[in-house]
């Protein structure tokens, strides 16, 4: 069965980077493109970008641009978001999500915890 | 960037009432809209895409409707079970951009 599994709680100090990851099975991976959103505490959900499976093609909102970074592995199938200069507003929960060419995000990572905090 | 507006941004009802969210595109989408359901502590879902076609295993009392710049999710004979926050996303083109939400209660 499809599935995508992201890495643990993350806890960073204002000013460092972080990486999640993103483990995809259950189908043929370069088939797709993953996209990335985030949740802060009690707010609604932000789309951060998207990344080509197959080539690696990637797209950012214009809010993320240069600070995030979405990298693949296929011989892992892994996705990978790296976000930098982290700061307080950046706790969220990260979550990964494929989407087949102009279909919608049909399945999901159960979510990232990243706390910023000094 | 195309903008997506929810509204409105809660709503109570009583079990059995029917319950209508909308979304507003800034800009046509033709029918690339998705709703997806999020229980609190849970990971989105998806409901409906492109407007009007039910996800697999979603129950029937969901429906959605719309084309172009206003969509609409409607929640027949509300449960229980449908407490939840409602999105609404566009998605024929990067950047994939989510609606504010509608969190639903029941009265």
């Amino acid at each position: 069965q499809v599935q995508l599994v992201q890495s643990g709680t993350e806890v960073k100090e204002p000013g460092a980077s972080v990486k999640v990851s993103c483990k995809a099975s259950g189908f043929i991976f370069t088939t797709y493109g993953f996209s990335w959103a985030r949740q802060a505490p009690g707010q609604g959900l932000e789309w951060m970008g998207w990344i080509s499976g197959n080539n690696g093609d990637t797209n950012y909102a214009q809010k993320f641009q240069g600070r995030a970074t979405l990298i693949r592995d296929t011989s892992t199938n892994t996705v990978y978001m790296e976000l930098r200069s982290l700061r307080s507003d950046d706790t969220a929960v990260y979550y990964c999500a494929r989407k087949y060419m102009r279909s919608p995000l049909d399945d999901w990572g159960q979510g990232t915890l990243v706390i910023v905090s000094s | 960037d195309v903008q997506m507006t929810q509204s409105p941004s809660s709503l109570s009802a009583s079990v059995g009432d029917r319950v209508t969210i909308t979304c507003r595109a800034s800009q046509g989408i033709s029918n690339y809209l998705a709703w997806f359901q999020q229980k609190p502590g849970k990971v989105p879902k998806l409901l409906i895409y492109a407007a009007s076609t039910l996800q697999s295993g979603v129950p029937s009392r969901f429906s959605g409707s719309g084309s172009g710049t206003d969509f609409t999710l409607t929640i027949n004979i509300l449960q229980p079970e449908d407490v939840a926050t409602y999105y609404c996303q566009k998605y024929d083109n990067s950047p994939l951009t989510f609606g504010g939400g509608t969190k639903v209660e029941i009265k």
